[in-house]
């Protein structure tokens, strides 16, 4: 079965800088899209980036271009949020998402793990 | 990239159908056929539903259905049952000089 695991979330002040992972496993990580899409407490689903399997390629709203940079690890089947200059809108939960290798849409995801920008 | 429409909040009795409207533009909902539906349970993460506009993966019950017509894309739960009562988002993909995804706001199904 495919399985995503963040961690990493926490209390952070705003301004302050925090990492993300997502540990993958139950397939070929390397295969695959990537993505993360944070929610804020009561809002909905915000999509936040994303990247080809080999990083050659990679996207970012572009409320965090310049603050977030996603990436990953094929060899440790990982895939990472570094997250800059966080701000009070950043609060939210963050989930890694696996995209289907045949069409555009996230097929599997994780449960979450949530940061909170806060002084 | 503009968030798309959906409505708040969509309320059904059980075994009736109920639909969920998501609006764009031309230039998204539109323009592409890579409209996804996603269900989410209180405290629980995202699960696909639909992909594609009209399609279902192979887990997911027959009683949800997707479909699109001009720039507003639909998902209908026929036969409504208790534990379908959780939000709902459509997203779209879009693919230009660069790739998006955008989600709708989210709607809220309540089973009376």
């Amino acid at each position: 079965d495919v399985q995503l695991v963040e961690s990493g979330g926490g209390l952070v002040q705003p301004g302050g800088s925090l990492r993300l992972s997502c540990a993958a496993s139950g397939f070929i990580f390397s295969n695959y899209w990537m993505s993360w899409v944070r929610q804020a407490p009561g809002k909905g689903l915000e999509w936040v980036a994303n990247l080809k399997p080999d990083g050659s390629e990679i996207f970012y709203v572009d409320s965090v271009k310049g603050r977030f940079t996603i990436s990953r690890d094929n060899a440790e089947n990982s895939l990472y949020l570094q997250m800059n200059s966080l701000r009070a809108e950043d609060t939210a939960v963050y989930y890694c998402a696996k995209e289907n290798r045949y069409y555009y849409a996230m097929d599997a995801w994780g449960q979450g793990t949530t940061v909170t920008v806060s002084s | 990239q503009s968030a798309l429409t959906q409505p708040a909040s969509v309320s059904g009795s059980p075994g009736q159908s109920i639909t969920i409207s998501c609006t764009g533009t031309s230039s998204d909902v539109g323009g592409y056929k890579y409209v996804s539906w996603y269900q989410q349970h209180p405290g629980k993460a995202p699960k696909l539903i639909i992909y594609d506009v009209d399609n279902r993966p192979s887990r997911v019950s027959n009683r949800f259905s997707g479909s699109k017509s001009g720039n507003t894309a639909s998902l209908t739960i026929s036969g409504l049952q208790a534990e379908d009562e959780a939000d709902y988002y459509c997203s779209l993909y879009t693919i230009t000089s660069t790739l998006s995804v955008v989600f709708g706001g989210g709607t809220k199904v309540t089973v009376l």
